[in-house]
């Protein structure tokens, strides 16, 4: 049962346009909510956060938004860059520290 | 202060062996988590360990288990290999407070391939 879902695989934006990564979840008891990116061979690396009890948080060229009662999670980046071409991972996190993440998004920033 | 470590980093093993993954969480950190990543998959959610007891468990069969140490570190170990064990392993490590969520850092990975 996928409990958090990141329905498109792939994600093609020019360099200095906005990408858009989308994620959605099914779990109402989430409370905490992370993007990780990741790069080829290197582990997830924590980029943006937010808690349930906000529904933007902002840091530099990344800004989360969270709709709950839409159950949708996503990450903004403006403007994008070239280094920003890497895999997506949102994750859903419930009291208790058990996380759960999506499947992904390739984001491809093209020169 | 030092991120997550994870040895080896790379592992090549055949059908039926077994294996053994380390991990070293951040220095105060006493909750490590460990996922299997797979093409396609996303991180699946093998276990995780805080105070040497595992506190949650995801859906992988008992070939997989762990353990952690009074010095926070975590071994994963995965007996009778099948093809099907190829994948990155990760582990992360929080502080691991209760009726707290925070955030997970991740090691570099051990990546696993059975022959």
């Amino acid at each position: 049962d996928q409990q958090v879902k990141q329905n498109s695989p792939s994600l093609s934006v020019q360099e200095g346009r906005i990408s858009i990564l989308n994620c959605d979840y099914t779990n109402s008891m989430f409370d905490y909510f992370l993007w990780y990116k990741k790069y080829p061979a290197e582990g997830p690396t924590f980029l943006i956060s937010i808690s349930s009890i906000k529904d933007k948080n902002e840091d530099g060229r990344f800004t989360v938004f969270l709709n709950k009662s839409a159950k949708h999670l996503s990450l903004h980046i403006v403007p994008s860059q070239p280094g920003d071409s890497a895999v997506y991972f949102c994750a859903a996190v419930r009291t208790g520290n058990q996380f759960y993440f999506g499947t992904g998004t390739s984001l491809t920033v093209i020169p | 202060k030092a991120g997550v470590t994870q040895t080896p980093r790379y592992l090549i093993k055949t059908r039926g062996q077994q294996v053994t993954l380390s991990c070293s969480p951040i220095s105060g950190h006493r909750s490590v988590s460990w996922y299997q990543q797979t093409p396609g998959q996303g991180l699946q959610f093998l276990f995780e360990y805080f105070s040497e007891t595992q506190r949650n468990k995801g859906n992988f069969p008992g070939r997989f288990s762990g353990r952690q140490f009074s010095n926070s570190r975590s071994e994963m170990n995965v007996s009778t290999l099948e093809l099907g064990d190829s994948a990155l392993y990760l582990c992360a490590s929080s502080f691991g407070g209760t009726g707290v969520s925070e955030t997970q850092y991740f090691g570099p990975g051990t990546r696993l391939l059975v022959l």
